[in-house]
């Protein structure tokens, strides 16, 4: 089974640049979910898609960032613009059902952004 | 406000002996806790969950303990490997929601002495 697969693995822009990150999630994983971690932090939730829904967006900065997961399946994560504290590592998981008991969410490698 | 917290940076353990990663929490809403495992360069790989109706929770090598009074749980690694240095992530959930994004520690790095 292929794992959740993530592009670019790095991106280097300046501030005021805008970026896009991509996402494919395992094959009939409804559920997906951007993370933004941080250097010497953990992960922290910006957005949760089940289908091509929102289900939590309470935590991703509106004025810059946008997502987006068009037909359910693959999921788009832009910035625009782009500041200096963006810089972090952005980690895709996806899982295959949504609340009840806690389920395994499966992590893609991450896209590491540095902003210059 | 961090509402998981993993107060110890980094721990070192000698390869055979136990591994105790510590984790405390604040938020009462949470019900299920989970810990992850990261190797650089990789994103987390699930480890091993807990729900808070339970106080341990045992898989091969690996327990969580849960002290839900205390607001506490720890991570147990018997016996430590080398494979296992790694960064790991305490992370808490609320399933009644709808939502179940994670809310996660900032790691432990392990690092197993041979």
């Amino acid at each position: 089974e292929a794992g959740v697969a993530q592009s670019p693995r790095y991106k280097i822009i300046e501030k005021r640049q805008s970026v896009a990150f991509w996402c494919n999630p395992i094959s009939g994983h409804a559920t997906l979910y951007w993370y933004q971690q941080i250097l010497g932090q953990g992960p922290k939730l910006l957005i949760q898609f089940q289908n091509n829904g929102v289900v939590d967006d309470s935590q991703l900065p509106k004025d810059r960032f946008s997502a987006e997961r068009l037909k359910g399946v693959d999921s788009t994560l832009k910035i625009q613009p782009a500041k200096l504290e963006d810089s972090a590592v952005y980690l895709c998981a996806s899982s295959s059902r949504l609340g009840g008991e806690a389920n395994e969410q499966f992590f893609g490698p991450g896209t590491r952004l540095t902003v210059l | 406000d961090q509402q998981v917290k993993q107060n110890s940076p980094s721990l070192s353990v000698q390869e055979g002996r136990i591994s105790i990663l510590n984790c405390d929490y604040t938020n009462s809403m949470f019900d299920y806790f989970l810990w992850y495992k990261k190797y650089p360069a990789e994103g987390p790989t699930f480890l091993i969950s807990i729900s808070s109706i339970k106080d341990k929770n045992e898989d091969g090598r690996f327990t969580v303990f849960l002290n839900k009074s205390a607001k506490h749980l720890s991570l147990h690694i018997v016996p430590s490997q080398p494979g296992d240095s790694a960064v790991y992530f305490c992370a808490a959930m609320y399933s009644g929601g709808g939502a179940d994004g994670l809310t996660f520690g900032k790691g432990t790095h392990l690092i197993i002495q041979p």
